[in-house]
């Protein structure tokens, strides 16, 4: 089924470790986003990238770098993972970022950092 | 900066009875509104999305919301609750923010439990 698929799904990492999550995107779009998201803050923008090789800060970009070196891989990396970055992370996808288009959402990485 | 705000955390409805979540945005412009629903474990899906026109939209699953620039709420409604309704919901307003591109601003969620 075409989509936005996340891996891995749950993760437990220790402070200081890193890791990467995958988003793959098999629809052909241009851009790809990551969010978090925190019980009571909704969802908070990290990164985004609107085409191959060009990525962005979003609202909370702070202990996180991103990739997107071929069009339908988005990745997300820890460098030192901190327990203040236990959160749901989701990705998306869109082909235009006009606004009256919505996107098309992973099912979310669990991570847990202790 | 744009905000939106849903002020219930949590609504509890009985299967069959009516359902109203709230949302409210501030927006200087005409906005453009959507609501997401997240069933457990899974990812957010589109609900329904108001950019201009008719402002009481139709969107999947019986689910309709309202467009008031007076009261700069877009509510989403329900006549008749169905336990699977059960999920959280999202309401969010796009953006556009420096580069020129736009972005999703999302509200804190309303988690909505179904008795039945």
């Amino acid at each position: 089924n075409a989509g936005v698929t996340q891996t891995p799904k749950f993760r437990v990492l220790k402070t200081g470790q890193s890791m990467t999550l995958l988003c793959a995107q098999d629809m052909n779009h241009e851009y790809m986003y990551w969010y978090r998201q925190d019980p009571g803050m909704g969802l908070r923008l990290i990164h985004y990238s609107v085409g191959e090789g060009t990525t962005a800060k979003g609202e909370v970009p702070d202990g996180y770098n991103v990739s997107r070196l071929k069009k339908q891989n988005f990745l997300l990396g820890l460098e030192s993972a901190a327990p203040s970055q236990t959160s749901v992370y989701f990705c998306a996808s869109s082909w235009t970022d006009r606004p009256n288009y919505g996107y098309t959402f992973g099912s979310g990485t669990r991570l847990t950092v202790v | 900066a744009q905000s939106v705000t849903q002020p219930d955390i949590h609504i509890t409805v009985s299967e069959g009875a009516s359902l109203e979540l709230r949302c409210n945005y501030s927006y200087g412009a005409t906005p453009y509104l959507f609501w997401y629903v997240q069933s457990p474990g899974q990812g957010l899906q589109l609900l329904l999305k108001y950019f201009s026109g008719d402002t009481l939209v139709q969107g999947i699953k019986g689910f309709e919301a309202e467009f008031k620039r007076s009261q700069s709420s877009f509510n989403l409604r329900k006549p008749s609750v169905h336990w699977s309704d059960a999920a959280e919901y999202f309401c969010a307003v796009a953006e556009r923010f420096s580069g020129g591109y736009n972005k999703l601003i999302f509200g804190a969620g309303t988690r909505l439990a179904v008795h039945p």
